[in-house]
């Protein structure tokens, strides 16, 4: 497809787990984003790639919380010993990399912890 | 840290009317954009601003990057009921950088 795509669209799990995210962006898309939308809010940023490497890690709210993007295109969000306080909507998004081009974001993973 | 206020926080309107909602900040933003999303789907883009002062349509939507670049407004004209939704504003530091989004606001249209 043309747009970004993550899977899974739903995931279920019991407190305690580990979770993977995986985020597949626009073709040729050097920029992916990751975010976190709660209920009734807007997305919350957690982490910037450009390329392989983790421009922006700031958003990450603790150490439970890693992502990678090995060969520069599909990016994975794990989540070690998830927390109840962690079922969101994850969004991923993707972009070229260059100034003045936006962001455009996939239809997220429901994450609901048990 | 930083926040956009977004408002106002909902809306209902009769079809046909105009809209017009904000998004102000007190920390200045070298861009703003304004998404779109319907239940179980990402955000999608509507307008993106990158000047201060620009004014920018798509369609029946016009957007506003506010002169001082700590504000912005979206207008949607003749409202349909697909218009419906969840509108949110984001503003980025720099170009290529994470977003900061508001809170949305929800428009209900009645037919």
């Amino acid at each position: 497809g043309a747009g970004v795509s993550q899977t899974p669209s739903n995931k279920v799990t019991e407190k305690g787990k580990y979770v993977e995210l995986r985020c597949d962006p626009i073709s040729g898309h050097t920029a992916l984003y990751w975010y976190r939308q709660s209920l009734g809010q807007g997305p919350e940023f957690l982490i910037y790639f450009q390329g392989t490497g983790a421009a922006d890690d700031s958003g990450l709210p603790n150490d439970r919380f890693f992502a990678v993007r090995p060969e520069g295109s599909v990016s994975t969000l794990k989540i070690q010993r998830t927390e109840r306080g962690d079922s969101a909507v994850y969004l991923c998004a993707s972009s070229t990399g260059q100034a003045g081009q936006p962001q455009h974001f996939g239809d997220g993973t429901r994450l609901s912890i048990l | 840290g930083q926040q956009l206020n977004q408002s106002p926080q909902s809306m209902f309107i009769q079809e046909g009317e105009d809209v017009s909602m904000n998004c102000t900040s007190s920390s200045i933003f070298n861009t703003w954009l304004w998404y779109k999303q319907d239940p179980g789907e990402g955000p999608v883009l509507l307008i993106a601003l990158y000047k201060a002062g620009e004014l920018t349509s798509n369609g029946r939507l016009t957007a506003q990057f506010g002169i001082t670049r700590k504000d912005s407004f979206l207008n949607i004209s003749a409202s349909i009921p697909s218009d419906v939704g969840i509108y949110f504003c984001a503003a980025q530091r720099s170009n290529t950088g994470k977003l900061i989004f508001g809170q949305g606001t929800t428009l209900q249209v009645k037919p």
